[in-house]
């Protein structure tokens, strides 16, 4: 198993809920991301940080909302979510931003009824 | 823009058989990187093997070897000697090369392959 830990595995929640994913890296490294994984769908880059900055935030509506407290953790607070934000959503984090080789965690498996 | 595109959505091998999975791209740039990934049952992804465009030489690890055709825009993966723990899901990547750093990681919608006692 690679060293990015995502917590919860699974969540259901409603539309008016408010939750929050959580992603750690054990491996020093500096950037982190957020992918989106819908079945059918390519994987969809949503949030990009480096060293605790966000250096990228690829048009996801607002109801996402990312928070990198330092560079091994990375949150995405859910709120007023709709039934097609259901996915796998994917944090994964690189030695440095960019870097070739990105290692992902399990993911969390969100439903949204 | 840069797209990848994996034809077969599910493919099938018997075990201990060799296997070819398809991936094709589009870009205007000549200098990038092409990755295949695999995403088994247990969802977490590791990178499989990676390829530098400007490499004639085709990459390979272990029983994993790819077929990199630059001017086809084509980067196909062999798996040899399949095994039952190639089950997974393995999605077609690319990224531009800005001197060394590659940007933005493009998959494309991936392939299921089930490896058959």
């Amino acid at each position: 198993e690679t060293g990015v830990t995502q917590t919860p595995r699974h969540l259901v929640m409603g539309m008016t809920n408010k939750k929050s994913l959580k992603c750690e890296q054990h491996l020093g490294h500096n950037a982190m991301y957020w992918y989106k994984q819908s079945a059918k769908k390519p994987l969809e880059l949503m949030f990009v940080y480096s060293l605790e900055e966000r250096v990228e935030n690829n048009s996801v509506p607002s109801r996402f909302s990312p928070e990198c407290p330092n560079s091994s953790h990375l949150f995405l607070h859910l709120h007023t979510l709709q039934p097609e934000d259901s996915a796998l959503y994917l944090c994964a984090s690189s030695q440095d931003l960019w870097s070739y080789e990105q290692y992902f965690g399990p993911g969390t498996r969100l439903t949204v009824t | 823009a840069q797209t990848v595109t994996q034809s077969q959505p599910e493919m099938s091998v018997q075990e201990a058989e060799t296997v070819t999975l398809s991936c094709t791209y589009d870009t205007s740039e000549s200098n990038y990187y092409l990755f295949w990934y695999k995403q088994p049952p247990s969802r977490q992804m590791i990178l499989v093997i990676r390829q530098e465009a400007y490499k004639q030489q085709n990459a390979t690890e272990n029983r994993f070897s790819v077929n990199f055709q630059k001017a086809a825009k084509s980067f196909s993966l062999k798996i040899s000697d399949s095994q039952l723990g190639d089950t997974a899901m393995y999605f077609c990547a690319f990224s531009l090369n800005y001197g060394g750093s590659q940007g933005n990681l493009i998959f494309g919608k991936g392939t299921k392959l089930s490896v058959k006692p």
